[in-house]
């Protein structure tokens, strides 16, 4: 255990379901992300938040909808999503404000989904 | 624009030592990061590095030249259980965004007996 927790970690879609991804940090930071990881490519940076507020937001398709109801939750909000969505979502979280030392982001075990 | 490359995959035999390279080309320096990912699971902090030389932990050591734009993971004593993504991580220019990081493609090491 991390103290970054995901739910779920398995998750099967159609393309005009409606879900949502959940994180939960338990380590007291107050940043959180979300990173996409795809087969044979480098994890890819979707979504910043810093003390509630997003302060990133990486091209992502409006598909992808996060929402951060206080700095211990994330969410990522799927609707409409194509074959190609399909990945590992990566929930992380550090401490915000600091730029100094390792500041080093904690992650969870990812949530694995399949859009069919 | 951001860019880091290191091996796809590498192989080694237990009990030796391998050397994972990392090389990066990105828009201002803040530090390189190590972590390590088995299979399912979330990738772990394995080593942070923000000043020219060496940085030694257990067995693990990992190494940075600023001017060269380079870094290694050296792993010795090698177990079963490194067998592992091994994921270079960049922290470029501090934006008001904060703490970001540009990750490679990871490279997977697998120890053999």
């Amino acid at each position: 255990e991390t103290g970054v927790t995901q739910t779920p970690r398995h998750l099967v879609m159609g393309m005009t379901n409606k879900k949502s991804l959940k994180c939960e940090q338990h380590l007291g930071h107050n940043a959180m992300y979300w990173y996409k990881q795809s087969a044979k490519k480098p994890l890819e940076l979707m979504f910043v938040y810093n003390f509630k507020e997003q302060t990133e937001n990486n091209s992502v398709p409006s598909r992808f909808s996060p929402e951060c109801p206080n700095s211990s939750h994330l969410f990522l909000h799927l609707h409409t999503l194509q074959p190609e969505d399909s990945a590992l979502y990566l929930c992380a979280s550090s401490q915000a404000g600091r730029t100094s030392g390792a500041n080093v982001l904690t992650f969870g075990a990812g949530s694995r989904l399949t859009v069919l | 624009g951001q860019n880091i490359d290191q091996p796809t995959e590498m192989t080694a035999t237990e009990g030796a030592i391998v050397q994972i390279n990392c090389t990066y080309q990105t828009s201002g320096f803040n530090g390189l990061f190590w972590y390590q990912q088995h299979a399912g699971e979330a990738p772990t902090f394995l080593s942070y590095n923000v000043l020219d030389g060496l940085e030694e932990k257990g067995r693990f050591s990992s190494f940075l030249s600023r001017s060269k734009g380079y870094s290694y993971l050296l792993l010795k004593e090698l177990q079963m259980k490194d067998s592992a993504s091994y994921l270079c991580a960049v922290r470029g220019e501090l934006t008001g965004g904060g703490n970001k990081l540009t990750f490679g493609t990871g490279t997977q090491l697998k120890v053999e007996l």
